[in-house]
């Protein structure tokens, strides 16, 4: 079945690097996302990577696919105040036409 | 870039009234919108799926008659939640794909906050 799962919560020191989780379980993956939503907001495209790539790197951020493991990781580099948001993992599905996924959500809290 | 522009972002409304939230994409034309709905601190659920022209297409457990969904142009789809209950309180969020911005093209709605009292 489709899923998509990631950790609820990270919190790291501003400046530090954050690193988001996800895994997912269709093999069939098109594309993998990685989206931010602020509180009250909808949701904004940070990024995102073809199933055929392994990294790929977008100034602070940086994307690490694992596709025999079915692992996708964003990489924040110096953490800021404003990066505080909940971020959204997500798959589209070469069998399911246009149609994606969302994983749960991770809440990245940043403390001084 | 691809705007999506979603209204209203907050309403609230009487149990038993009706509900009309608006998506228009503004810059692109929208061949496919995708309407969901998110509970607070959950995820996106998608809804259904609505091509312009045509019927949408529910995902199972979704009560086609309670949230009516309309794709009549390119650049507008609208969702009607009819009978609205304390239970469809929620966040709703719209996504529109445009063939033209191939598979990574889904641009979000900023969402309305739905409020059953």
């Amino acid at each position: 079945g489709e899923d998509v799962e990631q950790s609820l919560f990270l919190s790291v020191r501003e400046g530090d690097s954050s690193v988001i989780n996800c895994t997912y379980t269709d093999s069939s993956s098109t594309y993998l996302y990685w989206y931010k939503q602020e509180p009250g907001a909808g949701l904004q495209l940070l990024t995102y990577i073809f199933s055929n790539m392994d990294m790929k790197q977008d100034q602070r951020l940086t994307v690490l696919l694992n596709k025999k493991d079915k692992h996708l990781s964003l990489r924040i580099a110096d953490t800021q105040t404003g990066d505080s948001a909940i971020y959204f993992c997500a798959e589209s599905l070469r069998s399911s036409a246009s149609k994606i996924i969302f994983g749960s959500g991770t809440r990245l809290s940043i403390r001084p | 870039g691809a705007v999506v522009s979603q209204h209203p972002s907050r309403v609230i409304c009487k149990s038993g009234t009706s509900v009309k939230i608006e998506c228009r994409s503004l810059d692109f034309q929208a061949t496919t919108m995708f309407w969901y709905r998110q509970f607070p601190k959950q995820s996106l659920m998608l809804m259904a799926t609505s091509n312009e022209g045509s019927k949408a297409t529910y995902e199972q457990g979704v009560e086609k008659d309670k949230f009516l969904i309309n794709h009549a142009s390119l650049t507008l789809s609208t969702l009607t939640v009819t009978s609205a209950h304390p239970e469809d309180s929620s966040f709703y969020i719209c996504s529109g794909l445009s063939g033209e911005l191939n598979n990574y093209g889904y641009t979000f709605g900023s969402g309305t906050r739905l409020t059953v009292v």
